[in-house]
């Protein structure tokens, strides 16, 4: 199993542009995060998804969107990328609700100029 | 949500017994403790989580207070590649809320 993966691993973007991260799991697991760490800083949740086609907001989904159109795949989009979106972004995925441990991605390290 | 507490770091002599407070005294009774550590920029790795009782895993020991307003996590013999973050966390029924963590030095 790969478990957690994380498409692209490195990504600089110009402010106002768009890009999506594509997180993909391979262990049938029913919920799915992305959380966002800034430097010096612990982990911020962004969106997550309890199943496929839900998503719900987390500490900080503001200029974020997600989709979950398959199981596997969890997509966090920035529409128009700013500075402040400069972070290292980590998908996670668990079983459902319970004591139930969340295994990690590697990361995308983004930086927007 | 629960907010726990947590020293900003800590040192440890290689093959000591690291011992990591936390305090989470707002946590409910359904509410369950989780530990995490992050290495280096890796994504966290779950360590062990706890309700009530004491826990052990191969990794590490969870002590939980009888009244739950705070938690130990012991690595009974620390190495040098167990210096890292680790993240005190009172898990809500869907997701966690990761704090700053106290950052472990281990030193030979």
């Amino acid at each position: 199993n790969a478990g957690v993966t994380q498409t692209p691993k490195f990504r600089v973007l110009k402010t106002g542009q768009s890009m999506t991260l594509l997180c993909a799991q391979d262990m049938n697991h029913e919920y799915m995060y992305w959380y966002r760490q800034d430097p010096g800083m612990g982990l911020r949740l962004i969106h997550y998804s309890v199943g496929e086609g839900t998503t719900a907001k987390g500490e900080v989904p503001d200029g974020y969107n997600v989709s979950r159109l398959k199981k596997q795949n969890f997509l966090l989009g920035l529409e128009s990328a700013a500075p402040s979106q400069t972070s290292v972004y980590f998908c996670a995925s668990s079983l459902p609700r319970g004591p139930y441990e969340q295994y990690f991605g590697p990361g995308t390290r983004l930086t927007v100029t | 949500d629960a907010k726990t507490t947590q020293p900003t770091s800590m040192d440890c002599a290689e093959g000591r017994a690291a011992n990591l407070p936390c305090n989470h005294s707002t946590i409910s009774g359904n509410e369950y403790v989780y530990w995490y550590r992050q290495i280096h920029s890796q994504g966290p790795q779950y360590i062990i989580h706890g309700l009530k009782n004491n826990e052990t895993n191969e990794m590490a020991s969870l002590i939980i207070t009888e009244d739950r307003k705070s938690s130990t996590l012991i690595l009974p013999h620390a190495t040098l590649r167990d210096t890292a973050v680790y993240y005190c966390i009172v898990r809500t029924p869907d997701k966690l809320i990761f704090g700053t963590g106290t950052r472990l030095q281990v030193f030979p």
